[in-house]
């Protein structure tokens, strides 16, 4: 079936400092991925969403600057938080698509800013 | 704008036992698709089961099953027998045809107990 590699499971940053987070499909191409954020014990809250060579859609109240997404190619697409700061931590979640395919989720990747 | 509602933030049964979670949804579209996702304690996001609207059977997965009520738009999950592993957040999901973005209810958590 599909899989949807992310990296890292989880980060600690100092405060002020950037951080990546991965998201591949190994096994199909995945024309759009998706970003989420997951407070505890809430639902998903979708960030952006984000196809193969186009710049990212992002939800109201998602600052762009802050949350910077590149979908490069049909298999990654990364998250970068920029200038990351103790309310930026959270579970970040990632998903792809494949044109006319269903959803398979990442793993997620908790992340902690300190 | 949809909607997804689950009126039900937390459920415990016995293992074995039957539970039915609940869901409402909120949509002015006649073409759309419902889902019920499972989020174990790792939070591995895991589709359990989908139900495209135009369809008037229920869809069944082993034990897991829906109650499609379209007019009333109400999407409620059965779980028979259920098992420790059944022990997880559970999330109604909406996506209109057409559309790339998943809308998700708040979560109920389902705990079995031994």
């Amino acid at each position: 079936g599909a899989v949807v590699s992310q990296h890292p499971s989880w980060v600690i940053c100092k405060s002020g400092t950037s951080v990546k987070i991965e998201c591949r499909s190994l096994d199909f191409q995945a024309t759009t991925m998706f970003w989420y954020r997951q407070f505890p014990k809430q639902s998903l809250m979708l960030m952006a969403t984000s196809n193969e060579g186009s710049k990212a859609t992002y939800e109201q109240g998602v600052e762009k600057d802050k949350f910077l997404i590149n979908h490069a190619s049909l298999t990654l697409s990364t998250l970068t938080v920029t200038s990351a700061h103790p309310e930026d931590s959270s579970f970040y979640i990632c998903s792809a698509r494949a044109e006319g395919g269903g959803y398979t989720f990442g793993s997620g990747t908790r992340l902690t800013v300190v | 704008a949809q909607t997804v509602t689950q009126s039900q933030p937390e459920m415990s049964v016995q293992e074995a036992e039957t539970v039915t979670l609940s869901c409402t949804y909120d949509t002015s579209e006649s073409n759309y698709y419902l889902f019920w996702y499972k989020q174990p304690p790792s939070r591995q996001m895991i589709l359990v089961i989908r139900q495209e609207a135009y369809k008037q059977q229920n869809a069944t997965e082993n034990r897991f099953s829906v109650n499609f009520q379209k007019a009333a738009k109400s999407f409620s999950l059965k779980i028979s027998d259920s098992q420790l592993g059944d022990t997880a957040m559970y999330f109604c999901a909406f996506m209109k045809q057409g559309a790339q973005k998943l809308v998700f209810g708040q979560g109920t958590r389902l705990t079995i107990n031994p």
